[in-house]
């Protein structure tokens, strides 16, 4: 049972667009959300994260988005960069230390 | 400090042998976490360490794995008696108590042949 997902696999932008990275989540007792980011033969890496008190945070070019009601998120990047291009992970917190993760989207940015 | 690191990067072994990854945690981070990848999935949380205690740990972790953190420091994760499944990339992180602030290796591939 997949309690966080992400249903489009991949996505492809023109350097400057805008990206729009989709999440949703089932389990209501989730109460942190955290986007990683991941480059071939490297590990995840922090990128920005959201409470659930929050319905938005800013980092420079990365915006999340949180609906609970919708029980959905989205990472924002504008403008897009190639340096973006890798696999981005949604990963969410509730009432333990374990990160629960989606499968991963690929993000290109062609130049 | 350099982060965390995973030693060894690779390791290919034959199915039915014994395997053991290392991970050092950024030195002053008490919480050292292994999570598990395989491909076309996002990690998979195995175990976590607060200190030298195991705090946690999943159903995945069959009783063919073992994690060990003997002096809160470094910790060891051991595969028993392979099985071409335990193949995927083994990611080891930590964080200085509070969860929002993994910070993760760059993960032990392996591969039982």
């Amino acid at each position: 049972d997949q309690q966080v997902k992400q249903n489009s696999p991949s996505l492809s932008v023109q350097e400057g667009r805008i990206s729009i990275l989709n999440c949703d989540y089932t389990n209501s007792m989730f109460d942190y959300f955290l986007w990683y980011k991941k480059y071939p033969a490297e590990g995840p890496t922090f990128l920005i994260s959201i409470s659930s008190i929050k319905d938005k945070n800013e980092d420079g070019r990365f915006t999340v988005f949180l609906n609970k009601s919708a029980k959905h998120l989205s990472l924002h990047i504008v403008p897009s960069q190639p340096g973006d291009s890798a696999v981005y992970f949604c990963a969410a917190l509730g009432g333990s230390d374990m990160l629960v993760f989606g499968k991963g989207m690929k993000l290109t940015v062609n130049p | 400090d350099t982060g965390v690191s995973q030693d060894p990067r690779h390791k290919i072994t034959k199915r039915g042998q014994n395997v053991t990854f290392r991970c050092d945690p950024i030195s002053e981070h008490n919480r050292l976490y292994w999570y598990r990848q395989t491909l076309g999935q996002g990690p998979e949380f195995l175990t976590y360490f607060q200190n030298e205690a195991q705090l946690e740990k999943s159903r995945l972790l069959s009783d063919r794995f073992s994690a060990e953190r003997p002096k809160g420091s470094f910790s060891t994760l051991e595969i028993q008696r392979t099985e071409q499944g335990d193949s995927a990339m083994y990611l080891c992180a930590s964080s200085a108590g509070s969860s929002y602030g993994y910070t993760f290796g760059s993960g032990t591939r392996l591969t039982v042949v």
